[in-house]
């Protein structure tokens, strides 16, 4: 069974850093073509990706937070890391990770998709 | 303000059929497969449609995903009570290097 669990702080005080973990297990960091995926939701908003990071070692952010964040991978204890600088109260949100696998189709193309997600962690910015 | 467009909102009887569409431009949607996502209040995001029209194991075919240019659409007939939730479309942008973007979201209420 593929599961994957975010741990972090609940409440971070402005411009503090944010570091999330998210611990995976029933598939491994280091399987061809996967990756893991970090996305949030501030209370009542849409879902916003953050940055991904593949088995490769490949890494991409969001446009607009790439100079905040930062993710890492630790294989050998199946965890991924994201951190967060210079955090703000707009920064409040429930954080997600999720496992993000890859399909191809000759005629179609091909797809990414996060098709399990960790439950969350919600983070509150404040002073 | 999200890279993909959503309506706000979408409602339906019980039996009935909806559809949901997400616009987007030729760098993400024109130029990739789409996937949706359903989000039930309080609860994380589960995969729906992958691929702009593959189901996952376990998603019953009353629901299913189209795709044409720079639009997609999922649709679900049969409407039930359990399919009220929040829907979001999804895919990678090729203008942002690789990066993924969402639509905004539509709420369906089941009337």
């Amino acid at each position: 069974q593929v599961t994957l669990k975010e741990s972090g702080p609940v409440l971070v005080k402005p411009t503090e850093t944010l570091t999330l973990t998210c611990t995976v297990s029933g598939f491994s960091l280091s399987n061809a073509g996967m990756a893991v995926s970090w996305i949030r939701q501030p209370p009542g908003k849409a879902l916003e990706w953050l940055a991904h990071i593949f088995s490769s070692d490949d890494k991409s952010y969001s446009t607009s937070l790439k100079s905040r964040l930062t993710i890492s991978k630790d294989t050998s204890k199946s965890q991924v890391v994201l951190t967060m600088t210079n955090m703000d109260p707009v920064d409040t949100a429930t954080y997600y990770c999720a496992r993000t696998s890859y399909a191809f189709w000759t005629g179609k193309g091909e797809a990414y998709y996060m098709d399990v997600w960790g439950k969350g962690t919600t983070v509150t910015v404040s002073s | 303000q999200s890279v993909l467009t959503q309506t706000p909102s979408a409602s339906g009887t019980p039996g009935q059929r909806v559809t949901i569409s997400c616009s987007g431009s030729t760098s993400n949607i024109g130029s990739n497969t789409v996937n949706w996502y359903q989000q039930v209040p309080g609860t994380a995001p589960k995969l729906l449609i992958y691929g702009n029209d593959q189901r996952p194991s376990g998603v019953p075919d009353r629901i299913s995903g189209s795709k044409s240019g720079t639009s997609a659409s999922l649709a679900i007939s049969g409407l039930q009570s359990d399919d009220e939730a929040d829907y979001y479309c999804a895919a990678w942008d090729d203008s942002l290097n690789g990066r993924v973007v969402f639509g905004g979201g539509t709420k369906l209420t089941v009337l």
